[in-house]
């Protein structure tokens, strides 16, 4: 069965720089959340859209913007990166609008290092 | 606010060994989603089960069953005749009720390190 695609698995940056994360959601799912994780810590939610439209919104830093594109796919862009910002990305993706198969599904994670 | 927690940090168990995770959780919603994920050394987060509020009834799949107690609230995974394969860190983790993009909030995790 398909998974969601998260790209790139890898990343380094420079402090200030900026990095542009993509995910690419379980075909027919209509929900895409992404989460933060760091060292040895557990996953802390950022932010979400439903059909295309932010959901729900987490601890997310204003150097941050996200959006749902009409593919359904979505991008996580960071700017004026921290070494704060150094952790394990991971997007999910649900069928949302059927509410008895609402579980998140995770990617493998994109692994940012700040330098 | 919702609250997920897992109060053993680390277990270290023999392999054929039984062994059980605790998951407490606390929510002001009367309607809500309980779930384990697992994230093995390899970094990614797998779903393995997933609770709603109004269903108590236990569940088991192979070697792993779920305890699922409103009453107490907890929901708790017991893993039976460990094996080295089920080293991982486990995670159990809380969402209100679905209506599109409502978040998971996760407990702090349990390492569960199953040796030879």
């Amino acid at each position: 069965a398909a998974g969601v695609i998260q790209s790139p698995r890898h990343l380094i940056k420079e402090k200030r720089e900026t990095a542009t994360l993509k995910c690419y959601p379980i075909p027919r799912h209509d929900t895409v959340y992404w989460y933060q994780q760091g060292p040895g810590q557990d996953p802390q939610f950022l932010i979400s859209f439903y059909e295309k439209m932010q959901s729900d919104k987490g601890s997310i830093p204003d150097r941050f913007s996200a959006q749902q594109f009409s593919d359904y796919h979505s991008e996580l862009n960071m700017s004026s990166l921290e070494l704060g910002d150094s952790a394990l990305y991971f997007c999910a993706s649900s069928l949302a609008r059927d509410l008895g198969t609402d579980t998140q599904y995770f990617g493998p994670g994109t692994r940012l290092t700040v330098l | 606010a919702q609250k997920v927690t897992q109060a053993q940090t680390e277990i270290s168990v023999v392999e054929k060994e039984d062994v059980t995770l605790d998951c407490v959780y606390e929510t002001r919603d009367t309607t809500y989603y309980l779930f384990w994920y697992k994230q093995p050394p390899s970094g990614e987060l797998v779903f393995l089960i997933r609770r709603n509020s109004f269903d108590e009834q236990n569940e088991i799949s192979g070697r792993y069953s779920w305890n699922f107690q409103k009453s107490t609230s907890s929901f708790n995974f017991t893993i039976t005749a460990s094996q080295v394969v089920d080293s991982a860190v486990y995670f159990c983790a809380l969402s209100e009720a679905p209506g599109g993009g409502n978040k998971l909030t996760f407990g702090t995790g349990t390492q569960l390190k199953v040796e030879l």
